[in-house]
């Protein structure tokens, strides 16, 4: 059974940092890529950043570009979204996404989704 | 870029069929074929009903079909059930490894 699960969610200030991190099982976690997405109180779905199954390649959305830095560790099967500089706009809830189809960098369908890690930048 | 445009709102009663609209742009959902449709309850995470235009991972209802004309790409539910009243966002590959979502769209089973 696929399994994501996030966690470092909490509250930071403006300007400060947070490390968040997405443990998967029941897949070959290598194989796939994978992505964040977050949603911010009341609102709609939005892409983050993504990652390919190797590390090799990385994207992020604009609005993160610069500040927020996606990694993995395949040995241990965890994604990583480190987020600093934060802004009171990257109030959300943040997902981990497993892409749909293995072996590809595309970033286009997520099949398993976490249960979601609450940030709140606030003063 | 901007989200994809989604009514935020569509409704029907138990049976009957819904069909919600997401428009994008050329440079999205106009082309390319990698569009997607989620459905959300509250409290939940995001659930995959539809890949590519139109094709159902495993497990999802026969009720559940895609389609795409153009620039705008359609979700149908047919046979509404109470448990189809969730929120529903459609996504577009919009090259580059850009991934956007539309603004969402609350179905209510009246």
């Amino acid at each position: 059974e696929v399994r994501l699960l996030e966690s470092g969610g909490g509250s930071a200030q403006p300007g400060g940092s947070l490390r968040l991190s997405c443990t998967a099982s029941g897949f070959t976690f290598s194989n796939y890529a994978m992505s964040w997405v977050r949603q911010a109180p009341g609102r709609g779905l939005e892409w983050v950043s993504a990652i390919s199954g190797s590390a090799g390649s990385t994207y992020s959305t604009d609005s993160v570009r610069g500040r927020f830095t996606i990694s993995r560790d395949n040995s241990k099967k965890t994604l990583y979204l480190q987020m600093n500089n934060l802004r009171a706009e990257d109030t959300a809830v943040y997902y981990c996404a497993k892409e749909l189809e293995a072996h590809t960098d595309m970033v286009t369908y997520f099949d398993f989704w976490g249960q979601g890690t609450l940030v709140t930048v606030s003063s | 870029q901007s989200a994809l445009t989604q009514p935020p709102s569509a409704s029907g009663s138990p049976g009957q069929s819904v069909t919600i609209s997401c428009t994008g742009s050329r440079s999205d959902v106009g082309g390319f074929n990698y569009v997607s449709w989620y459905q959300q309850h509250p409290g939940e995470a995001p659930k995959l009903l539809i890949f590519e235009v139109n094709q159902r991972p495993s497990g999802v209802p026969e009720r559940f079909s895609g389609s795409k004309s153009g620039n705008t790409a359609s979700l149908t539910v047919s046979g509404l059930q109470a448990e189809d009243e969730a929120d529903y966002y459609c996504t577009s590959y919009a090259g580059r490894n850009n991934l956007i979502f539309g603004a969402g769209t609350k179905l209510t089973v009246l």
